[in-house]
């Protein structure tokens, strides 16, 4: 079934700890995004990438970096983990980064802890 | 700044209709979205409007004034299963969206 996918679904994660969060899609969608959403707060962009070999830095991407090896695949990484970033991490991802064609395609998300 | 602004929470009645309102201020404007979220559950597309006037598709509507910065989702025939979260997106010149915080829409029986 074509889509996206990440992993883990939930994680509980010790402070200074580093930690991935996986997201692959099959769709052969050029451009992929990671949002966290947090109650009352709309989703924010962490970081985004255009197209495969380029990312992007979104509103809030302090302590987080992407790579985007290929066209399938944006991982997200947390160096050292702060209980501030507790929260629910989407994934998405859209055909192109504009217009119309920019519907995008969300995961099911991963909830993070950070204790 | 950026800012979209929608109602936290509104309730209806089981085949009633209902108007959810967005506002925006953004830095240029490439299109607006409007997205269903369930609650756990992943946001799923709903509408997209980049001229103004209505968009309609099925019991879902959308309008969008540019002019006013305003857009509304409009839900007809309201069935249990609408009771969700509705997010505003606008598109910003750089082609990124900013989200509203989302409207929680309850359905009574």
């Amino acid at each position: 079934i074509a889509g996206i996918t990440q992993a883990p679904t939930s994680q509980i994660l010790a402070a200074g700890r580093r930690m991935t969060l996986r997201c692959t899609q099959d769709m052969r969608h050029n451009a992929m995004y990671w949002y966290r959403q947090d109650l009352g707060l709309g989703l924010r962009l962490i970081h985004y990438s255009n197209t495969a070999g380029t990312t992007g830095k979104g509103e809030v991407p302090d302590g987080y970096s992407v790579s985007r090896a290929n066209t399938d695949d944006f991982p997200l990484t947390l160096a050292s983990a702060v209980p501030s970033q507790t929260s629910v991490y989407f994934c998405a991802s859209s055909e192109g980064a504009g217009g119309p064609y920019n519907e995008q395609f969300f995961g099911p998300g991963t909830r993070l802890t950070v204790l | 700044g950026q800012n979209i602004d929608q109602p936290t929470e509104m309730t209806a009645t089981e085949g009633a209709i209902v108007q959810i309102n967005c506002t925006y201020q953004t830095s240029g404007f490439n299109g607006l979205f409007w997205y269903q979220q369930h609650a756990g559950e992943a946001p799923t597309f709903l509408s997209y409007n980049v001229l103004d006037g209505l968009e309609e598709k099925g019991r879902f509507s959308s309008f969008l004034s540019r002019s006013k910065g305003y857009s509304y989702l409009l839900l007809k025939e309201l069935q249990m299963k609408d009771s969700a979260s509705y997010l505003c997106a606008v598109m910003d010149s750089n082609y990124q969206l900013i989200w509203g915080a989302g409207t929680k829409l309850i359905i009574k029986p």
